[in-house]
């Protein structure tokens, strides 16, 4: 899956480095928020996800920082490998919605 | 594999038609999600249903409909297509209130001719 084609900002780091992908997200209201990753062919893949209450949360490799005063989101990858490379979403829920309001992604690009 | 599944996975067809996306939900998720994907404006939230019954509503247009079946599964029906409806089309499922993380299908993409 291709997804927002041509203007996606990129990011591009070398194998075994650490990749730091950001995102602002709109609404102050929203107390929840989602990573995923999505590979070209294929569907977006949960990845990590953090609640307004939190400012960092860990998964195996990635890191998710949340700061609230500024609106803003990252999503931190450790020793990033090839199979890292595709695009990241970052989305966010509103308060008593269900529903995710997506970024516009970021293409990430491992080169050895 | 997320346990989403869809189908069919490319459908190709022609201005003025209409076409119906099935999704069947992980086992156990009561809600579906579908969402549109297109170069110009990412992922867009459609509609969202519910143990069958409408959720949420966003950006759907009035020639697209959907449902929620008593099995659970859900299907998307684009009528009328246009060149502009030509897109991917992803379903996702969540679980009961509380349990937020949408898993998502790998999506029908769709060529409007």
């Amino acid at each position: 899956g291709e997804s927002v084609g041509l203007h996606l900002p990129t990011l591009s780091v070398q194998e075994g480095d650490n990749s730091i992908i950001n995102c602002a997200y709109s609404n102050s209201a929203s107390d929840y928020f989602i990573w995923y990753k999505q590979e070209s062919g294929k569907g977006p893949q949960f990845i990590i996800d953090i609640r307004s209450n939190m400012d960092k949360r860990q998964g195996q490799r990635v890191t998710v920082l949340l700061n609230k005063t500024v609106k803003h989101l990252s999503l931190q990858i450790a020793a990033t490998q090839p199979g890292d490379s595709a695009v990241y979403f970052c989305a966010e829920r509103g308060y008593n919605t269900d529903k995710l309001i997506f970024g516009t992604g970021t293409r990430l690009q491992v080169f050895p | 594999d997320s346990g989403v599944t869809q189908t069919p996975k490319h459908l190709i067809t022609a201005t003025g038609q209409r076409v119906t996306l099935r999704c069947s939900p992980r086992s156990g998720d009561l809600s579906v999600y579908w969402y549109q994907q297109s170069l110009d404006q990412g992922l867009q939230f459609l509609i969202q249903y519910y143990n069958g019954e409408e959720r949420a509503k966003g950006n759907i247009l009035e020639r697209f409909s959907a449902q929620q079946f008593p099995d659970l599964h859900s299907e998307l029906n684009l009528s009328s297509l246009e060149l502009g409806d030509s897109a991917l089309y992803f379903c996702a499922s969540s679980g009961l209130a509380g349990q937020e993380t949408q898993y998502f299908g790998p999506g029908t993409r769709l060529l409007v001719l």
